[in-house]
């Protein structure tokens, strides 16, 4: 089946540096997401991307669905403690099985303030 | 409510016993999903209602797992005679369109 390799799988940074993590797929998606994981919470969708090559922005979220299809990167600018979770990307098929996700394994993120 | 509700969010069960997972969707919502996510993993597909219909089950791990919908709104996960491997976090969501919005899940653990 498909597989995301989500990288970094944590990451501990100081209170105000910039984040960046990805996924790569062996095969291609048409839609990625990006979610975020508090413990004890369900995922919370923190940005969608639709188009190869589209970039968007949620606040201080910044993420880009690349080119080939088969990867997505997300940025976090000017890291808050609040920032501290677990990252997913998820990517959804092309084709008749498009509602079906398949997520990474994640990126744990430590901020220390 | 407001979000997707999930019960019980706790549940210990001893090997060999049935449980249910209770999910309430977003009032209005179509679409709704179950996922399982084990330790330090990311959710992976269960199963997918369009209303009451059931319109994929690939994900089910085995025969022991039966989704249910039957009036299109409250959906339930049932697990027969529940081994260790089943120990993980189940996790609803429901949508309208393309934003899946998930609950707080329902941590199964089996002794």
């Amino acid at each position: 089946g498909q597989q995301l390799n989500q990288s970094p799988q944590s990451m501990f940074i100081q209170e105000g540096e910039d984040v960046s993590m990805n996924c790569t797929s062996s095969s291609i998606f048409n839609t990625w997401l990006w979610y975020k994981q508090d413990p004890g919470e369900g995922p919370v969708l923190l940005i969608a991307l639709y188009k190869a090559g589209e970039l968007t922005s949620n606040g201080r979220l910044t993420a880009q669905f690349g080119i080939t299809r088969k990867d997505s990167f997300l940025n976090i600018s000017a890291s808050i403690p609040s920032d501290v979770g677990i990252y997913f990307c998820a990517g959804a098929d092309s084709g008749g099985s498009n509602y079906k996700l398949t997520f990474g394994k994640g990126t744990l993120l430590t901020v220390n303030p | 409510g407001a979000g997707v509700s999930q019960s019980p969010r706790y549940k210990v069960a001893k090997r060999g016993q049935d449980v249910a997972l209770r999910c309430d969707p977003i009032s209005g919502h179509v679409s709704l999903f179950w996922y399982q996510q084990a330790l330090g993993q990311g959710p992976e597909f269960l199963t997918y209602f369009q209303n009451e219909a059931q319109l994929d089950k690939s994900g089910l791990p085995s025969d022991r797992f039966f989704a249910e919908r039957p009036e299109g709104s409250v959906s339930t996960l049932k697990i027969q005679r529940t081994q260790q491997e089943d120990s993980a976090v189940y996790l609803c969501a429901s949508s309208s369109r393309w934003e899946l919005f998930f609950g707080e899940g329902s941590r199964l653990t089996v002794l």
